[in-house]
């Protein structure tokens, strides 16, 4: 098993849709979590980042933590084209130890 | 504030030579991690430093190794290059928050390495 895995798409979703994209983590010790987006031919940029203890909106991104499930979910409200890219799930084991664990990304594509 | 910065931002090299990679992190960020991006493995943790030692180490051969400046500096060498060492080679840095743990990571744009 993966220690994250996210689906590599590629997900399609209708200009002005929510975007959904999820990931799981197999450390059930895993104290934070962060959402990279990375055009093609570019270094990974944060979107945002979670704690276990809770959820995080940020204007039209939303990031969801489920312990019990062991899964993160990013929203991506009223999603524009300038949203395709891939998005990167990522993974810190504990707050000492700067290793961020990836998932392989889901390519995301917003339809005009 | 100037973000992560990284050089070259391409290098060709030959497989059995060695090359030696740049980050400058963001100002006042004292941790630097780098990490291996390639399309069949996606991005892979290579090595993190914070005051000039290396604090942890990805699952990666001894060819491949670093260091830290006082400055924060840091630069990654690769010995004996291989075929399979083509990649993008990012580097990150972050700060220490107030609350005692560390804040986010920011990345540089990468070093494109082609071994030929």
């Amino acid at each position: 098993q993966k220690e994250v895995e996210q689906n590599s798409g590629p997900l399609s979703v209708p200009e002005g849709a929510i975007a959904s994209l999820n990931c799981t983590y197999s450390d059930r010790g895993s104290q934070s979590f962060f959402w990279y987006r990375q055009y093609s031919g570019k270094s990974p940029e944060l979107i945002m980042f979670i704690y276990s203890n809770g959820d995080k909106e940020d204007g039209r991104f939303t990031a969801q933590l489920n312990k019990a499930s062991q899964y993160v979910s990013l929203l991506i409200r009223d999603s524009q084209p300038s949203d395709s890219a891939t998005y990167l799930c990522a993974v810190k084991l504990s707050f000492g130890n700067e290793k961020l664990t990836f998932g392989t990304g889901t390519r995301l594509t917003i339809i005009p | 504030k100037a973000g992560v910065t990284q050089t070259p931002r391409y290098l060709i090299k030959t497989r059995g030579q060695q090359v030696t990679l740049s980050c400058s992190p963001i100002s006042g960020h004292r941790s630097v991690s780098w990490y291996q991006q390639t399309p069949g493995q996606g991005l892979q943790f290579l090595f993190e430093y914070f005051s000039e030692t290396q604090r942890n180490k990805g699952n990666f051969p001894g060819r491949f190794s670093g260091r830290q400046f006082s400055n924060s500096r840091s630069e990654m060498n690769v010995s004996t290059l291989e075929l399979g060492d083509s990649a993008l080679y990012l580097c990150a840095s972050s700060s220490l928050g107030s609350w005692g743990g560390y804040n986010e990571q920011f990345f540089g744009p990468g070093t494109r390495l082609t071994v030929l």
